[in-house]
């Protein structure tokens, strides 16, 4: 059955540090991949998609995934965090032959941002 | 904009009650989902649509039921509710296959008492 792992369940950093995020599937075939963001009491918003081609995906806000078939990972990376990126990360594969609406989700990593 | 509306953001019902929890998409997609998001378990697939008067079983449908009657209208059922059923409902709708991403609503957080 597919699945989607995200290991870390909270991460803190610093405001202006790094930040990656793992993210890590089981999947038959070559799948797609999304990474969502959700604020504190709101819906799910998109952050970036992969569904072929350059491995390297940029987003919304800064954001980037890369995509590594030999790993089956897809993490979310960004360069310098701000205090408004403290949220929920969710990671999800869409399985094969459904509609990309049909998400399997990751448990999520809640990231909080230390000033 | 693109947008989907979930009719509540907040819901309070009572044990047994039948609960309605609605959902609108403006975009004209085929597909829509109902996800339950639970701390520590992220979001679970109850049910789906691919068209109207369709149907399909999720992850988690027991003691759930669906509606979908017109194309931009996916309603979620609780035909009795229960203290378990307690939380987070997301409504989400796409394209078909091959086209772009589930788009969210913003969730209705129900509490059953």
């Amino acid at each position: 059955a597919q699945s989607v792992t995200q290991p870390d369940i909270h991460i803190t950093v610093s405001e202006g540090a790094s930040l990656e995020l793992r993210c890590n599937y089981s999947y038959g075939a070559t799948p797609y991949l999304f990474w969502y963001v959700q604020s504190p009491g709101q819906g799910l918003q998109l952050l970036l998609k992969y569904f072929s081609g350059d491995t390297l995906v940029q987003g919304i806000k800064g954001f980037e995934a890369e995509f590594k078939r030999s790993q089956s990972s897809f993490n979310l990376r960004k360069p310098s965090v701000h205090w408004s990126d403290a949220a929920e990360y969710f990671c999800a594969v869409a399985p094969y032959g459904g509609s990309q609406g049909n998400l399997i989700f990751g448990k999520g990593t809640k990231l909080s941002v230390k000033p | 904009d693109v947008k989907v509306t979930q009719s509540s953001r907040y819901l309070v019902k009572r044990t047994g009650e039948k609960v309605f929890l609605e959902c609108v998409q403006d975009m004209d997609h085929e597909n829509m989902f109902w996800y339950r998001q639970d701390p520590g378990l992220g979001l679970r697939l109850i049910y789906f649509s691919y068209d109207v008067k369709m149907k399909e079983k999720g992850d988690i449908p027991e003691g759930y039921s669906v509606s979908r009657e017109k194309k931009e209208r996916f309603s979620l059922i609780l035909e009795s509710a229960s203290t378990n059923q307690t939380s987070m409902y997301l409504c989400a709708s796409s394209a078909p296959v091959g086209g772009t991403e589930a788009f969210f609503g913003q969730g209705t957080r129900l509490t059953v008492v």
